[in-house]
């Protein structure tokens, strides 16, 4: 089991372009959170997935922030216009649903936005 | 929502020594409480995880306790060696839900020789 995969893990972008962030869940996994980490800081919930369904957006930036997780493939963090403030370590997490509340999470992606 | 809060936000203690690491939160309805621990530039990792419906739970040398009526729990690491030192994170999930956690603020623990 590779445990939960996130890529890329670093990633720079000039302010104005878009980032995607890519988060494959752990097998056997069909819930999906993301997380953001601001330096010296705690994580912040984002976003809350199942399969093709958002549960619960409610940490999510009212713009620029998008979520998916198709049927197939990863889940995607689309941060589209990324301003400098946008700058942080993006966690995903698994966990296997149906009652079972353990997350765990993958490596994160770090954002630099220059 | 959940308000989850964490203290001490730094700890030092000597290799050997105890640390003892406290949150509180405010849901009544929470009933999982995990800790985690986060290495400089890593990802955070599940290291010890309570349910309410039991008060304590150890493994090895880490350990929580849980006070559902003061709403707080607590971790403890006892016989502390250099590799403990790291962020160490609270979390509660908002109420209704499975993993949306919400997490404390994080103790940074350094153990010096």
């Amino acid at each position: 089991n590779a445990g939960v995969m996130q890529n890329p893990r670093h990633l720079v972008r000039r302010r104005g372009q878009e980032a995607r962030l890519r988060c494959s869940p752990m097998k056997g996994h069909s819930h999906v959170y993301w997380y953001r980490q601001l330096p010296e800081e705690g994580l912040k919930f984002m976003v809350y997935l199942q399969k093709e369904n958002i549960i619960d957006e409610s940490g999510m930036p009212k713009e620029r922030f998008s979520a998916e997780f198709p049927k197939e493939g990863p889940s995607i963090l689309r941060i589209q216009q990324v301003v400098r403030g946008d700058s942080a370590a993006y966690f995903c997490a698994s966990s296997p649903g149906q009652g079972k509340t353990e997350a765990f999470f993958g490596q994160g992606t770090r954002l630099t936005v220059v | 929502g959940e308000n989850v809060e964490q203290h001490p936000s730094t700890l030092s203690v000597q290799e050997g020594d105890s640390a003892v690491i406290k949150c509180t939160y405010s849901d009544s309805a929470s009933n999982y409480f995990p800790w985690y621990k986060q290495e400089l530039g890593k990802r955070p990792q599940l290291i010890i995880d309570i349910r309410s419906n039991v008060g304590e739970k150890k493994d090895q040398r880490i350990a929580v306790t849980l006070n559902k009526t003061a709403k707080h729990f607590s971790l403890h690491i006892t016989e502390t060696q250099p590799e403990d030192s790291a962020v160490y994170f609270c979390a509660a999930p908002a109420a209704g839900t499975a993993s949306k956690l919400t997490f404390g603020t994080g103790t940074r623990l350094q153990v010096t020789l």
